[in-house]
């Protein structure tokens, strides 16, 4: 298995609501990572997990949460959204924390806020 | 902190000419140097990676780079364009000499589009 599993791949919610981003991958790779991306713009870092734990938080706003439940899954909690959050939100893993791995990403979910 | 330049936002191509998306990036010490796709409504998908040794470097789909230390630049390059090439491209670039050796940072893209 080489691909990096997103879901939902389409969500829309209120201001209100509270969803999540789920986020799966089965090759072994240790560190998993949040992206953001904004129509023709480029992918922005949120967040960073090295073994599961989290090395990297790009002073993302608390209404993200993101969980690494265990080595091959990644969650990113919403809560309280604001419509300045609808993006595409990417994750990627790669098999080790070094700067000369490879980074898998999946397709996306695009996320839309009401 | 590590960056990288798109300075085309766009470049249009004829089928089967050659092709040159140029990136140019800014490290404080060594840089690991990586190109990606993106296809409409897909996430980004592996081209290429400069890491050390040789300055060209080739990668997938007949695509090529070039590490050119003395211009900081790693242009992406194709002999002959197809027009299933058209989609965005982006350089990325990650300071290896950087605390933050996680942290892959993407230039703005450019968007290829290679007419028939």
């Amino acid at each position: 298995d080489t691909e990096v599993t997103q879901t939902p791949k389409h969500l829309v919610m209120g201001m209100t609501n509270k969803k999540s981003l789920k986020c799966e991958q089965h090759m072994g790779h240790r560190a998993m990572y949040w992206y953001k991306q904004k129509a023709k713009k480029p992918p922005e870092l949120m967040f960073v997990y090295s073994y599961e734990k989290l090395s990297i938080n790009e002073s993302v706003p608390s209404r993200f949460s993101p969980e690494c439940p265990n080595s091959s899954l990644l969650n990113l909690h919403l809560h309280a959204l604001q419509p300045e959050d609808s993006a595409l939100y990417l994750c990627a893993s790669s098999q080790g924390a070094s700067g000369a791995n490879v980074l898998t990403f999946g397709a996306g979910s695009r996320l839309t806020v009401l | 902190a590590q960056s990288v330049a798109q300075p085309e936002d766009q470049v249009n191509v004829a089928e089967g000419n050659p092709l040159t998306v140029k990136c140019t990036y800014s490290v404080s010490g060594n840089p690991y140097l990586f190109w990606y796709v993106q296809y409409p409504n897909r996430g980004l998908q592996f081209l290429l990676k400069y890491i050390t040794g040789d300055n060209l470097v080739k990668g997938s789909y007949g695509f090529e780079a070039e590490f050119n230390k003395s211009q900081t630049s790693f242009h992406l390059k194709k002999p002959s364009a197809l027009v299933s090439d058209s989609a965005l491209y982006f350089c990325a670039v990650r300071d290896i000499d950087g605390r933050k050796n996680n942290d892959m940072r993407f230039g703005a893209g450019t968007r290829l589009t290679v007419k028939p």
